[in-house]
């Protein structure tokens, strides 16, 4: 079945500093890609989605490159803030179904 | 705006009892979804709806039942809550029509089983 793998659980960053969270999925055809943040106390809200291979989403300096390839779709952001801090989720919806299957969360802080 | 709301935000139940989650989406959406929350395991399935009247079991449907009464609002009923219940419960709407599948989530319902 499709699924989603986050490998880092938490992260913990200074301000200024590189992100990167892997997000590796397994799936058939074409899926689209999303990547969710939830602040404290908050549902999930989409960051951004691609769609097709090759395609980079991107909002608030974050982004992230559908890779089909290497089925990957890691979130970057070049320089970090303390208000980034939140759990971010990579999802994926395949093509024809109806069904979002999430990873498990990695959990962000940020330190001023 | 897309609005999903939830109630009530946080709920004590004893074990045995009756549960019942609700949510109301106001964005004319056709899915409807209930997650659970789960340090670990982030966000999973229960059941989802495409249509008022009918339910579809997730990933996790054992101990959980649903109800789509309406487009707007679709309930999730423990019959029997037990210890294992006890997490953060997320409703959520999309609509996957013209390529607009983002969800939206609601607040989230915190249930303590004890």
């Amino acid at each position: 079945g499709d699924s989603v793998t986050q490998t880092e659980g938490q992260v913990a960053l200074s301000e200024e500093d590189f992100l990167t969270i892997h997000c590796n999925y397994s799936a058939s055809g074409y899926p689209t890609l999303f990547w969710y943040v939830q602040y404290p106390g908050e549902g999930p809200q989409l960051l951004f989605r691609a769609s097709r291979d090759k395609e980079k989403g991107s909002s608030r300096g974050f982004e992230a490159t559908y890779d089909k390839g290497t089925t990957s779709f890691h979130l970057r952001k070049a320089s970090v803030q303390e208000s980034d801090s939140a759990v971010y989720y990579c999802a994926l919806r395949n093509t024809g179904y109806q069904n979002f299957y999430f990873g498990k969360g990695t959990s962000l802080t940020v330190i001023p | 705006e897309a609005a999903v709301t939830q109630s009530p935000r946080s709920k004590v139940a004893v074990t045995g009892g009756k549960v019942t989650l609700s949510c109301h989406q106001t964005n004319n959406h056709d899915y409807m979804y209930w997650y659970r929350q789960d340090t670990g395991h982030g966000l999973r399935l229960i059941h989802y709806s495409y249509v008022a009247d009918s339910t579809e079991k997730g990933d996790i449907p054992d101990g959980y039942k649903a109800s789509r009464p309406s487009q707007e609002n679709f309930s999730l009923i423990l019959e029997l809550a037990s210890l294992s219940q006890t997490a953060v419960y997320f409703c959520a709407s999309s609509d996957t029509g013209g390529g607009q599948d983002t969800q939206y989530f609601g607040p989230g319902t915190r249930l303590l089983v004890l």
